[in-house]
């Protein structure tokens, strides 16, 4: 089975700008999470995507957006760039299970993004 | 406010002792714990979980504890290996918030031969 892939791997924007980052979920998983992970920090959940809607939303404003399609791909938006916004975005597929049990996410490897 | 802290930042142990990573966190309502390791360059991988009404589970060299009371767990590496020279993360899933997983800062584990 394949893993979670995404892209591009690393990615360098100035203040301002725009960008999108793209993620291909593990084989037979329907949800996909994004997770922003800073220098020294721990990943910081950002929102996550069931059947192609929003269903939950870490503390992140309206510039962070993202998409998920039927074939369980996803993207994550950024308007607006802020130098904060320089960090390792960590994109993670999962089954939703009808039975109670950890939600156990398999993540990608990261696209690590700069902003100047 | 960090809900989920492991307040080591990091932990050198030698080979074939044991590791002991530690969590602590704020919120009663979490009902699972995992621990998540992390090589450079590459995502988290799951590791090992508890649900919030054990205290215990074990899974060949790992061992995790859970200490409700304390709003504490840890993780018991023994015998560690240079191999689990690593990024670890303790993590928290809120059903209050679909299962939102909760992560602590790490703490970076080094194995030395």
């Amino acid at each position: 089975e394949t893993g979670v892939t995404q892209s591009p791997t690393h990615l360098i924007k100035t203040r301002g700008q725009q960008v999108t980052l793209r993620c291909s979920s593990q084989s037979g998983h329907n949800t996909v999470s994004w997770y922003q992970q800073a220098l020294g920090q721990g990943p910081q959940f950002i929102f996550q995507y069931y059947r192609e809607e929003e269903n939950g939303r870490g503390n992140f404003p309206p510039r962070f957006s993202g998409l998920q399609f039927p074939n369980y791909s996803s993207e994550l938006n950024v308007n607006a760039l802020e130098l904060d916004d320089s960090a390792l975005y960590l994109c993670a597929s999962s089954l939703v299970r009808l039975s109670s049990g950890a939600n156990v996410l398999t993540f990608g490897a990261g696209s690590r993004l700069t902003v100047l | 406010d960090q809900q989920v802290k492991q307040n080591s930042p990091s932990l050198s142990v030698q080979e074939g002792r044991i590791s002991i990573l530690n969590c602590d966190y704020t919120n009663s309502m979490f009902d699972y714990f995992l621990w998540y390791k992390k090589y450079p360059a590459e995502g988290p991988t799951f590791l090992i979980s508890i649900s919030s009404i054990k205290d215990k589970n074990e899974d060949g060299r790992f061992t995790v504890f859970l200490n409700k009371s304390a709003k504490h767990l840890s993780l018991h590496i023994v015998p560690s290996q240079p191999g689990d020279s690593a990024v670890y993360f303790c993590v928290a899933s809120d059903p209050n918030a679909g299962n939102m997983l909760t992560f602590g800062g790490g703490t970076r584990l080094m194995v030395k031969p």
